[in-house]
């Protein structure tokens, strides 16, 4: 069966240091995959997907990136965070197109 | 076009109760339509999901109806238990695309 993983549970990082969230995806092959980010009481805002390796769709500039060096890993990263970077950020996999999206367990991210 | 409009923000429902969760869209090229259920300091899980080929689609206790000349769907949690006390998002997806819009989400808290 398929399984994501997703870590840290949870960090908190200094203004302007680096992030590096990683998410594993183990079980299938060749998955999309997502980060979303939810602020405290918000929906979910996608913040970048991708469909295969070194292919990343950005749907909203802010201060992160993502990164899929293997076909079944997806790095979410910054050079510098700012407080409002603070969130619950969600990693997901999906095969195809339009059909279920399964989500890890999230990172929640306290920018002091 | 691309929002997913989602009602009510809380919700307080008595055990046994019905629980109405309802969404709104307008870009009529959405095909996919799940719902999600998060608990908190999860990720979200997959609840149930429609296709507009269809008017209602029932798992258990749960039911979805689509009402696709009006663009709105809606979650049914019929015997709502104190254990269904939960954030409820709706979501869209489109053929042809990896995306999936997300509502706001629904706290919902059903009393003992």
């Amino acid at each position: 069966s398929q399984t994501i993983h997703q870590w840290p549970a949870t960090l908190v990082q200094p203004v302007g240091s680096p992030l590096s969230l990683e998410c594993t995806v183990e079980g299938t092959s060749n998955p999309n995959l997502y980060w979303y980010r939810q602020a405290a009481g918000r929906g979910l805002q996608l913040l970048f997907y991708s469909v295969g390796i070194g292919q990343i769709s950005s749907e909203v500039p802010q201060n992160l990136s993502a990164s899929r060096p293997q076909d079944r890993q997806f790095i979410l990263s910054s050079k510098k965070l700012l407080l409002s970077d603070s969130g619950f950020y969600l990693c997901a996999w999906s095969l195809g197109r339009v059909t279920e999206a399964f989500f890890g367990q999230g990172t929640r991210l306290t920018v002091v | 076009q691309q929002q997913v409009k989602q009602s009510p923000q809380s919700l307080i429902v008595q055990k046994g109760g019905i629980s109405i969760i309802n969404c709104a869209y307008e870009n009529t090229a959405f095909d996919y339509f799940p719902w999600y259920q998060q608990f908190p300091g999860k990720g979200p899980a997959l609840l149930i999901a429609i296709r507009p080929d269809v008017s209602e689609k029932k798992e258990g206790r749960f039911t979805i109806s689509f009402n696709k000349s009006a663009k709105q769907f809606s979650l049914h949690i019929m015997d709502s238990q104190p254990g269904d006390s939960a954030t409820y998002f709706c979501a869209a997806s489109m053929g042809g695309t990896y995306k999936y819009i997300f509502g706001t989400g629904t706290r919902l808290k059903v009393l003992a």
